[in-house]
């Protein structure tokens, strides 16, 4: 069965800095992976997703994410965090059961200092 | 065009009452999924609709859970006799269904609900 793991539960992070948050995934073919953020009392918007091609992908709002089968894992980054960044982070594989459903990881809140 | 809206934004009950929850996604999109997250977690799968096909109800928790989808439009989740372990935000995505896996889904903002 497929799984995602956020090892992060909670970074923080000061303005201008650069933010790494992980992603590790168990899944039994060629992965789709997606990063959503979810902003204080927002719904969740997708940065950005792989499914296949070249395995450095560009989102939204500046972030990317390397794919790196060989450590299965799906990492996004960027370079410079603005206080706006400041959300709850997830990590999403499809569910190999059923056609269309995402296996959440746990998330990661990331805090922005001054 | 529009996002997903979900309605009521909050809704707070007393144990025991039966509550709707209300999805109206984006326009033309054929697949409608339903997600939990409660507090300090991450987002639990509870049902999915793609088009006529039989909805996958395999996430729902308990027989108190079900929902509807009229069409390909709006759907309701219905919690009878709620428990206070009810309380979460739910959440309502959709997408088109033409990427299979590989699909966008596109969330509402979510209906807080609060069972005291």
């Amino acid at each position: 069965a497929q799984s995602v793991t956020q090892p992060d539960i909670h970074i923080t992070v000061s303005e201008g800095a650069s933010l790494e948050l992980r992603c590790n995934y168990s899944y039994g073919a060629t992965p789709y992976l997606f990063w959503y953020v979810q902003s204080p009392g927002q719904g969740l918007q997708l940065l950005l997703k792989y499914f296949s091609g070249d395995t450095l992908v560009q989102g939204i709002k500046g972030f990317e994410a390397e794919f790196k089968r060989s450590q299965s894992s799906f990492n996004l980054r960027k370079p410079s965090v603005h206080w706006s960044d400041a959300a709850e982070y997830f990590c999403a594989v499809p569910r190999t059961d059923s056609w269309g459903k995402l296996q959440f990881g746990a998330g990661t809140q990331v805090v922005v200092t001054p | 065009g529009a996002g997903v809206s979900q309605s009521p934004s909050n809704k707070v009950t007393e144990k025991g009452k039966d509550v709707e929850l209300r999805c109206d996604p984006i326009s033309g999109h054929t697949a409608l999924y339903w997600y939990r997250q409660r507090l300090g977690q991450g987002l639990e799968f509870l049902i999915y609709f793609q088009g006529n096909s039989a909805p996958d109800k395999s996430g729902l928790p308990s027989d108190r859970f079900s929902a509807e989808r009229t069409g390909e439009s709006v759907s309701t989740l219905t919690i009878q006799r709620t428990q206070q372990e009810d309380s979460a935000v739910y959440l309502c995505a959709s997408s088109n269904g033409l990427a299979g896996r590989a699909d966008t889904q596109y969330f509402g903002p979510g209906t807080r609900l609060t069972v005291l």
